[in-house]
């Protein structure tokens, strides 16, 4: 089956831990890109990636970092800089293509600091 | 930054009757997506739009590509419980790469 894996489904955190929220996609894409939603509320960009070994800040980057050593994988490790950690966190995936591009999500990561 | 404006916030309707939502946005976009989001999963793909004016169904959703290139609707028609849910707009501008800005939802309750 192809399509976007997200792991795991939900995750718990001691404050002051860093994290690693894992994605990975076999649909070719080029392009990734990390979410956070909080309830009620739409999606902000954190992070996105076009092409392998490169990665640009989105909207709300501060305490985030990410890599994308490969094209299929695109984890993003929530340290313990970012005030506000519990959310849920959606990745996406595209062929990054300017003007006709369409993203697909994964089923998303219920994080959860304590 | 660009930005998205999507209405109504929610709506209850009861069921077989028809849905409408819209996004408009402060600047031209290239592309529009509706997806829907069901609790605790991730935004699902309805229908992509490319080409203004360009007019798309997927069964029982239609959806629309503004003439001006700064709006689109999403219409429902017939609903039934399995609808509920929240619906996002997101739209890709002419600046922006393959980045989307996302419009905040719209959440429907659908009463049996």
């Amino acid at each position: 089956d192809g399509g976007i894996t997200q792991s795991p489904k939900y995750l718990f955190r001691k404050e002051g831990q860093n994290v690693t929220l894992s994605c990975e996609q076999n649909l070719n894409h080029d392009a990734m890109y990390w979410y956070r939603q909080d309830p009620g509320q739409g999606l902000r960009l954190i992070y996105y990636s076009q092409i392998v070994n490169d990665f640009q800040k989105g909207d709300i980057a501060e305490g985030y970092s990410v890599s994308r050593e490969k094209k299929e994988s695109f984890p993003l490790t929530v340290t313990s800089a970012q005030k506000n950690p519990t959310a849920f966190y959606l990745c996406a995936s595209s062929f990054g293509t300017l003007n006709v591009d369409t993203q697909y999500f994964g089923p998303g990561t219920r994080l959860t600091v304590l | 930054g660009q930005q998205l404006n999507q209405s109504p916030q929610s709506m209850f309707i009861q069921e077989g009757e028809d849905v409408s939502m819209n996004c408009t946005s402060s600047s031209i976009f290239n592309t529009w997506l509706w997806y829907k989001q069901d609790p605790g999963e991730g935004p699902v793909l309805l229908i992509a739009l490319y080409k203004a004016g360009e007019l798309t169904s997927n069964g029982r959703l239609t959806a629309q590509f503004g003439i001006t290139r700064k709006d689109s609707f999403l219409n429902i028609s017939a609903s039934i419980p399995s609808d509920v849910g929240i619906y996002f707009c997101a739209g890709q501008g002419e600046t922006s790469g393959s980045r989307l800005t996302f419009g905040e939802g719209t959440q429907l309750t659908v009463n049996p």
